[in-house]
Protein backbone atom coordinates (compact mmCIF):
# COMPACT_ATOMS: atom_id res chain seq x y z
CA UNK A 1 0.00 0.00 0.00
CA UNK A 2 0.59 3.66 -0.54
CA UNK A 3 2.44 5.67 2.25
CA UNK A 4 1.66 8.92 0.84
CA UNK A 5 -0.91 9.51 -1.74
CA UNK A 6 -1.46 12.72 -3.96
CA UNK A 7 -4.19 12.57 -6.04
CA UNK A 8 -3.67 16.01 -7.56
CA UNK A 9 -1.19 15.29 -10.33
CA UNK A 10 -1.82 19.21 -11.87
CA UNK A 11 -3.38 22.22 -10.12
CA UNK A 12 -4.06 25.79 -11.58
CA UNK A 13 -4.09 28.85 -9.34
CA UNK A 14 -4.69 32.46 -9.93
CA UNK A 15 -1.84 34.90 -8.84
CA UNK A 16 -2.50 36.27 -5.08
CA UNK A 17 -5.11 33.29 -4.28
CA UNK A 18 -4.81 30.63 -2.07
CA UNK A 19 -4.23 26.99 -3.31
CA UNK A 20 -4.23 23.98 -1.12
CA UNK A 21 -2.65 20.39 -2.21
CA UNK A 22 -3.82 17.24 -0.91
CA UNK A 23 -2.12 14.21 0.29
CA UNK A 24 -3.36 11.56 2.29
CA UNK A 25 -0.85 8.91 4.08
CA UNK A 26 -0.72 5.53 5.51
CA UNK A 27 0.63 4.41 8.88
CA UNK A 28 -0.42 2.60 12.22
CA UNK A 29 2.69 4.27 13.84
CA UNK A 30 1.69 6.69 17.00
CA UNK A 31 4.43 9.14 16.08
CA UNK A 32 5.63 10.57 12.96
CA UNK A 33 6.30 13.38 10.98
CA UNK A 34 5.21 14.88 7.76
CA UNK A 35 7.05 17.27 5.33
CA UNK A 36 6.19 18.73 2.41
CA UNK A 37 9.12 19.72 -0.44
CA UNK A 38 9.06 21.95 -3.35
CA UNK A 39 10.76 21.74 -7.11
CA UNK A 40 10.62 24.18 -8.97
CA UNK A 41 11.99 23.64 -13.09
CA UNK A 42 15.39 24.10 -12.17
CA UNK A 43 15.73 20.66 -10.14
CA UNK A 44 16.50 21.43 -6.29
CA UNK A 45 14.15 19.83 -3.73
CA UNK A 46 13.26 22.72 -0.91
CA UNK A 47 12.43 21.82 2.32
CA UNK A 48 8.92 23.80 3.17
CA UNK A 49 7.26 22.66 6.26
CA UNK A 50 7.03 19.74 8.69
CA UNK A 51 4.51 18.34 11.14
CA UNK A 52 4.70 16.44 14.00
CA UNK A 53 1.97 13.73 14.81
CA UNK A 54 1.96 15.57 18.35
CA UNK A 55 1.83 18.93 17.59
CA UNK A 56 -1.70 20.39 18.25
CA UNK A 57 -0.83 23.15 16.47
CA UNK A 58 -1.18 23.60 12.23
CA UNK A 59 2.49 24.18 11.38
CA UNK A 60 3.33 27.59 9.88
CA UNK A 61 6.09 28.96 7.59
CA UNK A 62 5.58 32.26 5.87
CA UNK A 63 2.75 31.80 2.93
CA UNK A 64 3.02 28.23 3.94
CA UNK A 65 0.40 26.24 6.24
CA UNK A 66 0.03 22.76 6.65
CA UNK A 67 -3.73 21.34 7.37
CA UNK A 68 -3.15 18.43 9.75
CA UNK A 69 -6.35 16.32 9.87
CA UNK A 70 -4.95 13.14 12.21
CA UNK A 71 -8.41 11.29 12.11
CA UNK A 72 -8.44 11.75 8.52
CA UNK A 73 -4.87 10.89 7.75
CA UNK A 74 -4.42 13.97 5.84
CA UNK A 75 -1.78 16.58 5.62
CA UNK A 76 -2.50 19.18 3.23
CA UNK A 77 -0.43 22.42 1.92
CA UNK A 78 -2.05 25.42 2.02
CA UNK A 79 -0.01 28.66 -0.06
CA UNK A 80 -1.52 31.67 0.89
CA UNK A 81 -1.17 34.78 -1.58
CA UNK A 82 0.12 32.61 -4.71
CA UNK A 83 3.28 33.89 -6.30
CA UNK A 84 4.71 33.28 -9.79
CA UNK A 85 7.57 31.24 -8.07
CA UNK A 86 5.69 29.16 -6.83
CA UNK A 87 4.94 27.44 -9.73
CA UNK A 88 6.93 24.11 -8.88
CA UNK A 89 6.23 20.55 -8.08
CA UNK A 90 5.32 20.09 -4.76
CA UNK A 91 6.01 16.45 -2.67
CA UNK A 92 4.42 15.53 0.24
CA UNK A 93 6.57 12.83 2.40
CA UNK A 94 6.36 11.11 5.83
CA UNK A 95 8.71 9.33 8.43
CA UNK A 96 8.13 7.26 10.87
CA UNK A 97 9.80 7.54 14.10
CA UNK A 98 10.40 4.12 14.43
CA UNK A 99 12.20 4.15 11.25
CA UNK A 100 14.92 6.69 9.12
CA UNK A 101 13.18 5.93 6.25
CA UNK A 102 11.14 8.68 4.34
CA UNK A 103 8.27 8.14 1.80
CA UNK A 104 7.59 10.13 -0.60
CA UNK A 105 4.36 11.10 -2.68
CA UNK A 106 4.32 11.25 -6.36
CA UNK A 107 4.11 14.80 -6.30
CA UNK A 108 1.44 17.66 -7.39
CA UNK A 109 2.44 20.25 -10.23
CA UNK A 110 1.73 23.27 -9.80
CA UNK A 111 1.25 26.09 -12.07
CA UNK A 112 0.78 29.97 -10.54
CA UNK A 113 -1.67 32.51 -13.64
CA UNK A 114 -1.21 35.90 -13.73
CA UNK B 1 21.85 25.71 2.53
CA UNK B 2 23.36 23.02 3.71
CA UNK B 3 26.65 22.20 2.59
CA UNK B 4 26.08 19.22 0.27
CA UNK B 5 27.57 18.10 -3.24
CA UNK B 6 27.28 15.42 -5.47
CA UNK B 7 29.75 14.27 -8.56
CA UNK B 8 29.18 14.14 -10.60
CA UNK B 9 26.09 16.26 -12.13
CA UNK B 10 25.18 14.66 -15.15
CA UNK B 11 26.82 11.29 -16.54
CA UNK B 12 26.58 9.44 -19.42
CA UNK B 13 27.74 5.50 -19.65
CA UNK B 14 26.78 2.24 -21.31
CA UNK B 15 24.97 -0.68 -20.00
CA UNK B 16 27.19 -2.77 -18.11
CA UNK B 17 29.79 -0.40 -16.94
CA UNK B 18 29.93 0.32 -13.12
CA UNK B 19 29.29 3.53 -11.94
CA UNK B 20 30.10 5.45 -8.50
CA UNK B 21 28.12 9.12 -7.41
CA UNK B 22 29.49 10.92 -4.58
CA UNK B 23 27.72 13.14 -2.11
CA UNK B 24 29.58 15.12 0.45
CA UNK B 25 28.24 17.05 3.14
CA UNK B 26 30.24 20.03 5.27
CA UNK B 27 27.15 19.99 7.81
CA UNK B 28 28.67 17.00 9.89
CA UNK B 29 25.15 15.12 10.13
CA UNK B 30 24.49 11.95 11.04
CA UNK B 31 22.25 10.74 8.46
CA UNK B 32 22.81 10.48 4.68
CA UNK B 33 19.99 9.31 1.68
CA UNK B 34 20.21 7.81 -1.72
CA UNK B 35 17.29 8.80 -3.70
CA UNK B 36 16.09 8.04 -7.13
CA UNK B 37 13.68 10.33 -9.07
CA UNK B 38 11.52 8.89 -11.54
CA UNK B 39 8.31 10.34 -13.80
CA UNK B 40 5.22 9.47 -11.81
CA UNK B 41 7.10 7.49 -8.94
CA UNK B 42 8.27 10.69 -7.06
CA UNK B 43 11.30 10.12 -5.04
CA UNK B 44 12.07 6.49 -3.98
CA UNK B 45 14.29 5.50 -1.54
CA UNK B 46 17.90 3.63 -2.46
CA UNK B 47 20.04 2.85 0.24
CA UNK B 48 20.52 5.23 3.93
CA UNK B 49 23.01 5.67 6.03
CA UNK B 50 23.29 6.27 10.37
CA UNK B 51 26.54 6.61 10.65
CA UNK B 52 29.84 5.65 9.75
CA UNK B 53 30.06 2.01 8.06
CA UNK B 54 26.49 1.96 9.07
CA UNK B 55 23.74 1.49 6.34
CA UNK B 56 20.40 0.11 5.04
CA UNK B 57 18.47 -0.80 2.36
CA UNK B 58 15.65 1.48 0.89
CA UNK B 59 12.28 0.34 -1.35
CA UNK B 60 14.38 0.13 -4.31
CA UNK B 61 18.28 -1.33 -4.08
CA UNK B 62 17.97 -4.06 -5.59
CA UNK B 63 21.41 -3.76 -7.89
CA UNK B 64 22.79 -0.40 -6.00
CA UNK B 65 25.49 -0.35 -3.59
CA UNK B 66 26.59 1.56 -0.88
CA UNK B 67 29.50 2.63 1.54
CA UNK B 68 30.01 5.38 4.48
CA UNK B 69 33.67 5.43 5.22
CA UNK B 70 33.66 9.14 6.62
CA UNK B 71 31.30 11.42 7.56
CA UNK B 72 31.18 13.48 5.28
CA UNK B 73 30.82 11.19 2.23
CA UNK B 74 28.48 8.67 0.76
CA UNK B 75 29.04 6.73 -2.49
CA UNK B 76 26.23 5.45 -4.13
CA UNK B 77 27.60 2.72 -6.97
CA UNK B 78 25.71 0.72 -10.05
CA UNK B 79 27.78 -2.58 -10.21
CA UNK B 80 27.18 -3.28 -13.70
CA UNK B 81 24.62 -0.17 -14.76
CA UNK B 82 21.52 -0.59 -16.80
CA UNK B 83 19.10 1.53 -18.92
CA UNK B 84 16.47 0.53 -16.54
CA UNK B 85 18.95 2.86 -13.91
CA UNK B 86 18.68 6.16 -15.87
CA UNK B 87 17.21 8.72 -13.46
CA UNK B 88 17.81 11.58 -11.80
CA UNK B 89 19.47 10.97 -8.11
CA UNK B 90 19.25 12.63 -5.11
CA UNK B 91 21.43 12.77 -2.15
CA UNK B 92 19.90 13.72 1.26
CA UNK B 93 21.31 14.55 4.58
CA UNK B 94 19.81 14.78 8.16
CA UNK B 95 21.19 15.73 11.40
CA UNK B 96 20.03 13.74 14.56
CA UNK B 97 18.49 16.62 16.09
CA UNK B 98 15.87 17.98 13.31
CA UNK B 99 13.30 16.14 11.58
CA UNK B 100 13.54 17.13 8.12
CA UNK B 101 16.34 16.18 5.45
CA UNK B 102 18.05 18.17 3.46
CA UNK B 103 19.05 17.63 -0.84
CA UNK B 104 21.88 17.62 -2.63
CA UNK B 105 21.55 19.37 -6.71
CA UNK B 106 21.07 15.75 -8.04
CA UNK B 107 22.95 13.88 -10.48
CA UNK B 108 21.22 13.27 -13.96
CA UNK B 109 22.14 9.45 -15.26
CA UNK B 110 21.94 8.39 -18.43
CA UNK B 111 22.88 4.25 -19.41
CA UNK B 112 22.54 3.35 -22.92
Amino acid sequence: AQKITQTQPGMFVQEKEAVTLDCTYDTSDQSYGLFWYKQPSSGEMIFLIYQGSYDEQNATEGRYSLNFQKARKSANLVISASQLGDSAMYFCAMRERAGNQFYFGTGTSLTVIP
Amino acid sequence: DAGITQSPRHKVTETGTPVTLRCHQTENHRYMYWYRQDPGHGLRLIHYSYGVKDTDKGEVSDGYSVSRSKTEDFLLTLESATSSQTSVYFCAIRSGHSPEQYFGPGTRLTVT
